[in-house]
C-alpha cells in the first residue's frame, strides 16, 4: 500500500538555526499537505501544494513539492521556540481515494 | 472559524467494554475520517466515510470497529470490545471542498 516516509524523525536546534524536514511517498500524490501538531495538541493544517515543482512560502516557512509529485520538503528559516512541535506531511494518492496517508512526522525541539 | 468537535475528551474503560467516540464534523464537509495516534507515534488512518458509507478502511479497522452517521451531523466510532492496545488518541477529521482536513481535539482512550 501507499507509504509516506519522513526524515529526520527528530531534530533539535538552537533558536535561530534553520530546520528542514523531507517527505517521500511511494506513490505519486495528487497533492501534498503539511500539518503541525503542538505537544498535546491535534494536527493543524498548514498548507497544500498541488502542482509539480510548486513552492509556497508562509513567513519563515518554505514548502516545496517535487517535480514527480512524490516528495516534498518544509524549511523553516531562523527557528523560534513557537515552532516547536511535530510536522507531518500527508497526501492522497493520485487517482486514488481521498484517504490522507500521513508520514511519521518530524519532531522539532528548539533550544532558546 | 469552523471546527470539528469531539466528545469525550478522555475516556477510561475496562478491557472488553464497548466505547463510542463522538464527533461533530464541520457542517458543509462531505468526507469524514477517524485516525488513531498512539502516544508519540504517527497519525494512523482508520477509516474514511463519504456519502453515508465507508469509502476506505485500514487493516486496523477490523470487525471490532464500526462507524455511523446516525443523524446527519454526528459521526461516531464504536469499538465493541476494547483491548489494551486500543489505548490511543483518536482523532476525527472532516474535509471540505478545499480537500484538506480539519482535525478535532481528539479523544484520549485509556483501556485498563
Amino acid at each position: 500500500g501507499q507509504q509516506v516516509m519522513q526524515i529526520p524523525q527528530y531534530q533539535h536546534v538552537q533558536e535561530g538555526e534553520d530546520f528542514t524536514t523531507y517527505c517521500n511517498s511511494s506513490t505519486t500524490l495528487s497533492n501534498i499537505q503539511w500539518y503541525k501538531q503542538r505537544p498535546g495538541g491535534h494536527p493543524v493544517f498548514l498548507i497544500q501544494l498541488v502542482k509539480s515543482g510548486e513552492v509556497k512560502k508562509q513567513k519563515r516557512l518554505t514548502f516545496q513539492f517535487g517535480e514527480a509529485k512524490k516528495n516534498s520538503s518544509l524549511h523553516i528559516t531562523a527557528t523560534q521556540t513557537t515552532d516547536v512541535g511535530t510536522y507531518f506531511c500527508a497526501g492522497p494518492r493520485q487517482g486514488g481515494s481521498e484517504k490522507l496517508v500521513f508520514g511519521k512526522g518530524t519532531k522539532l525541539t528548539v533550544n532558546p | 472559524e469552523p471546527e470539528v468537535t469531539q466528545t469525550p475528551s478522555h475516556q477510561v474503560t475496562q478491557m472488553g467494554q464497548e466505547v463510542i467516540l463522538r464527533c461533530v464534523p464541520i457542517s458543509n464537509h462531505l468526507y469524514f475520517y477517524w485516525y488513531r495516534q498512539i502516544l508519540g507515534q504517527k497519525v494512523e488512518f482508520l477509516v474514511s466515510f463519504y456519502n453515508n458509507e465507508i469509502s476506505e478502511k485500514s487493516e486496523i479497522f477490523d470487525d471490532q470497529f464500526s462507524v455511523e452517521r446516525p443523524d446527519g451531523s454526528n459521526f461516531t466510532l464504536k469499538i465493541r470490545s476494547t483491548k489494551l492496545e486500543d489505548s490511543a488518541m483518536y482523532f476525527c477529521a472532516s474535509m471540505g471542498p478545499a480537500r484538506f482536513a480539519f482535525f478535532g481535539q481528539g479523544t484520549r482512550l485509556t483501556v485498563v
